[in-house]
């Protein structure tokens, strides 16, 4: 079956760091790849999404490659915020099922 | 244009009471899905529909749950009778399937406790 296993939070880091949440992936099929973020209080939003190997999905400063070799798809972004502070989901999806498979999440927080 | 709509926003229910929670998914959409989270058990999916009928349910912890889509407009998930453990916040979604990278809207979130 699929799953989603994201490391584990939380997650604290001073304005302007270097962010790298780690994804990794097992499923049937090839699926597409996505992440969501959850800002306080609020439902999740899709952040950015890529759909075949070695495609970059970016978005707001954040890229996530789809790495088949490795199962992989890790958020990064060169410089966070504070406004970037949320839960952060990594989900995939196969074939025309519309169903989405979800990591755990992992908290951000961000700190002046 | 609206995004998807919940209510209520925020239900306080005593235990052995039955609650409803609603949901309007953005106009055109074919696909509801409805998702509790919780602290312990992080983001669940509990079931979903496709052009109002429903195709997985098997995240519905128990009969006390149940869940309808009369219309492609309008679901509710009903709890009866609730229970303390059902606190948590219950999300629906909704998007417009059959693309292989069809994304899925949140609403806000109907966060229940149950005392």
């Amino acid at each position: 079956g699929n799953s989603v296993t994201q490391m584990e939070g939380p997650v604290t880091l001073s304005e302007e760091a270097f962010l790298t949440i780690n994804c990794t992936y097992t499923a049937t099929g090839y699926p597409s790849l996505f992440w969501y973020v959850q800002y306080p209080g609020e439902g999740l939003q899709l952040l950015l999404k890529a759909t075949k190997a070695d495609d970059k999905g970016s978005n707001k400063g954040f890229e996530a490659t789809y790495r088949k070799e490795t199962t992989s798809f890790h958020l990064e972004k060169g410089s966070v915020q504070v406004s970037d502070s949320a839960v952060y989901f990594c989900a995939l999806k196969t074939g025309a099922n519309s169903k989405l498979t979800f990591g755990k999440g992992i908290t951000l927080s961000v700190r002046p | 244009d609206a995004g998807v709509i919940q209510s209520p926003r925020h239900e306080v229910t005593e235990m052995g009471q039955e609650v409803t929670l609603r949901c309007k998914p953005i106009s055109g959409h074919n696909s509801l899905f409805w998702y509790r989270q919780t602290m312990m058990r992080g983001l669940e999916l509990l079931i979903y529909f496709n052009n109002n009928v429903p195709i997985d349910d098997s995240g519905m912890p128990e009969d006390r749950f149940s869940a309808k889509m009369p219309n492609a407009s309008f679901s509710t998930l009903k709890i009866q009778p609730s229970e303390p453990r059902d606190s948590a916040v219950y999300f629906c979604a909704s998007s417009l399937s059959g693309s292989f990278t069809d994304t899925q809207y949140f609403g806000p979130g109907t966060r229940l406790t149950v005392l």
